[in-house]
């Protein structure tokens, strides 16, 4: 079945410590999109790709960045991941030749010790 | 500013009881419309949509959901409660010319045996 993959699902990392997290999809969408999304919250945008054009949401810290090598793969790197990071990271993509809608991987839980 | 209202952060329903989860959206064209169900620890999964077609939209799981233009709504219902359905809803807009979501705040579903 095509679909968004994120790895890992669960990431424990220092505090201060670089993290990367991935994304991949078999649903050859041109828009990748990352959210971060806190305990009882609505997912909130930090940034998206439409194919190889990056869009940084204006409140999105420096500390976060984002590569996307090619179509499939799209990454989330943290430089130096903070306690207030720690949250659920959701991968979501979309088609623009279909649906409007955006399609969401399983979310990577990071934890901030 | 587009905005997206989700009256109410918690909804508690017995086992079979119609279920209620409301969405108010801020716009004066239509929108693309979306109800995303999030289970704990998962992505978020994509419920039904209104792309201006048929006003009464149905989706998985027996959820159906309404555009009413005049009332800028789009509530999401369903007829008998499973205990499966708990987990927390969103609603979510998007506006034709960009690639972003606009997420309510969420409804979370307690179903009560």
């Amino acid at each position: 079945d095509a679909m968004v993959i994120q790895n890992p699902r669960y990431q424990v990392t220092q505090f201060g410590k670089p993290v990367t997290l991935s994304c991949s999809q078999t649903l050859n969408h041109n828009v990748m999109y990352w959210y971060q999304q806190k305990s009882s919250q609505a997912p909130k945008l930090l940034f998206h790709y439409y194919d190889k054009d990056f869009n940084n949401e204006a409140d999105t810290p420096d500390n976060f960045q984002s590569r996307r090598p090619n179509t499939s793969f799209c990454f989330l790197d943290i430089r130096s991941p903070g306690l207030g990071d720690a949250a659920m990271y959701l991968c979501a993509t979309r088609g623009t030749s279909g649906g409007h809608e955006q399609f969401f991987g399983p979310g990577t839980r990071l934890t901030v010790l | 500013a587009q905005s997206v209202t989700q009256l109410g952060s918690h909804v508690s329903v017995s086992e079979g009881a119609l279920v209620l989860l409301r969405c108010n959206y801020s716009s004066s064209v239509p929108p693309y419309l979306f109800w995303y169900v999030q289970y704990p620890n998962q992505g978020l999964q994509l419920l039904l949509k209104y792309t201006s077609a048929a006003t009464l939209v149905k989706g998985i799981n027996g959820f159906e959901a309404e555009f009413k233009k005049s009332e800028t709504s789009f509530h999401l219902t369903k007829p008998s409660a499973h205990m499966s359905d708990a987990a927390e809803y969103f609603c979510a807009v998007k506006l034709y010319n960009t690639d972003k979501l606009i997420f309510g705040t969420g409804t979370r579903l307690q179903v009560f045996p």
